[in-house]
């Protein structure tokens, strides 16, 4: 059972590129989340979606798109890179709506804009 | 808004018990969690507890609610050098999205 996995887990861009970060779950989870991680931070959320199809803005979610076209997979775009971008990007699933629906995370995608 | 607090780092000797503390604004909160990061890795859940709780201990995880004050408490016993990691308070509120809201996490570094 692999729960959440993302790919790639290290990049390098320079400025101005783009790239596409994926996140899949293999538990027939309804609700997905991206998040990045700076040191004194914490979590903050960018974009989520609680299902197929949907996709919804989180806290920060200016200079990244998503997509959910299928339920297991969501991805991550960032069109024109910055280095304001330079973080750690992660993945999460949970089961569906509920209040008591802890949340499985990808090990990360250690990204660096030069 | 939603609002949820912890202190940055806490540092503790090898045996001794670590006690780290989180606080929370929203008064409709249901399920409060507490989640582990070791190095280079994602966030993994370790224990909740539901509001209507005090308290919920899970071997040496020993997790404190106090409503009214709106803080939560995560002790561990025994801390081991494997417990160095950071460790992360969220809560859910009922209606709305559902959506999570951490903290922004404890830093728990123990001394051999």
């Amino acid at each position: 059972n692999a729960g959440v996995t993302q790919t790639p887990k290290f990049r390098v861009l320079k400025t101005g590129q783009s790239m596409t970060l994926l996140c899949a779950q293999d538990m027939n989870h309804e609700y997905m989340y991206w998040y990045r991680q700076d040191p004194g931070m914490g979590l903050r959320l960018i974009h989520y979606s609680v299902g197929e199809g949907t996709t919804a803005k989180g806290e920060v979610p200016d200079g990244y798109n998503v997509s959910r076209l299928k339920k297991q997979n969501f991805l991550l775009g960032l069109e024109s890179a910055a280095p304001s971008q330079t973080s750690v990007y992660f993945c999460a699933s949970s089961l569906r709506r509920g209040s008591n629906q802890p949340q499985h995370f990808g090990d990360g995608t250690r990204l660096s804009i030069l | 808004g939603e609002d949820v607090e912890q202190s940055l780092f806490l540092s503790v000797r090898e045996g001794d018990s670590s006690v780290i503390n989180c606080t929370y604004t929203d008064s409709s909160s249901t399920y409060l969690y507490w989640y582990k990061q070791e190095p280079g890795a994602g966030l993994q859940l370790l224990t909740y507890i539901f509001s209507n709780m005090d308290m919920k201990q899970d071997q040496r995880l020993t997790v404190l609610l106090n409503k009214k004050d709106k803080h939560l408490s995560l002790r561990i016993a025994d801390t081991q050098t494997g417990d160095s990691a950071i460790y992360f308070c969220a809560e859910t509120t009922t209606g709305g999205s559902y959506i999570p809201t951490f903290g922004r996490g404890t830093s728990l570094i123990v001394h051999p």
